[in-house]
């Protein structure tokens, strides 16, 4: 199958610092990726819609001006996690939509595990 | 709005038993249902989906029914290895690929 890969993978930063995730899709082209984070023992919450060339559309409840989305390239989107704070320590993963072969079916990357210190 | 809900885990199974995880929604209108499945250090993998009221999905010994009746799509594996232990999500959609989550069964199986 279609394979999406997500760097890094764990990172701890600072507080006040800001992190940025890549998600790609390696073998495929995707003109759409979701961004979601989980937390401890709970489900993925959806946070954002990213489209390439275009503005990611943001679920309620989530601060566009915190995590910032860039849908540069068909085969790049990514996360930065602005003037992180603790609260923001979380599992963060991403898929992507799929095309071709696999039109309609999402990937999903491993991951990326952000400790706010 | 949407939402899953699927039974607690951590399940721990050993080889050859039966496996259920029960998962039942709230949604409007007729979403699609999904099961995916997350291996240690690996991304989620669709395992299995149905579209309709009625539809059996199936992969890897592994099935579930959309029941619309009692807004439930169990999952359900009559024998298990050790190499089924993950974590396993059932999800719902309306084909616009915005997945709502359950939070996900840890299931470990024993040799």
């Amino acid at each position: 199958g279609a394979v999406v890969s997500q760097h890094p993978s764990w990172v701890i930063c600072k507080s006040g610092t800001s992190v940025k995730i890549e998600c790609r899709s390696l073998d495929f082209q995707a003109t759409t990726m979701f961004w979601y984070r989980q937390f401890p023992k709970q489900s993925l919450m959806l946070m954002a819609t990213s489209n390439e060339g275009s503005k990611a559309t943001y679920e309620q409840g989530v601060e566009k001006d915190k995590f910032l989305i860039n849908h540069a390239s068909l085969t790049l989107s990514t996360l930065t996690v602005t003037s992180a704070h603790p609260e923001d320590s979380s599992f963060y993963i991403c898929s992507a939509q799929g095309g071709g072969a696999n039109t309609g079916e999402l990937f999903f990357g491993e991951g990326s595990r952000l400790t706010v210190l | 709005g949407d939402s899953v809900t699927q039974m607690e885990g951590p399940v721990t199974l050993s080889e050859e038993a039966f496996l259920t995880i029960n998962c039942t929604y709230t949604a409007t209108g007729y979403p699609s249902l999904f099961w995916y499945v997350q291996y240690p250090g690996e991304g989620l993998q669709l395992l299995l989906k149905a579209t309709k009221a009625d539809d059996k999905g199936s992969n890897k010994g592994f099935e579930a029914t959309y029941r619309k009746e009692t807004t439930s799509f169990h999952l359900e594996k009559g024998s298990v290895q050790v190499s089924d232990s993950a974590v396993y999500f059932c999800a719902l959609s309306h084909n616009d690929y915005k997945l709502s989550f359950g939070a996900g069964t840890t299931v470990t199986v024993r040799a």
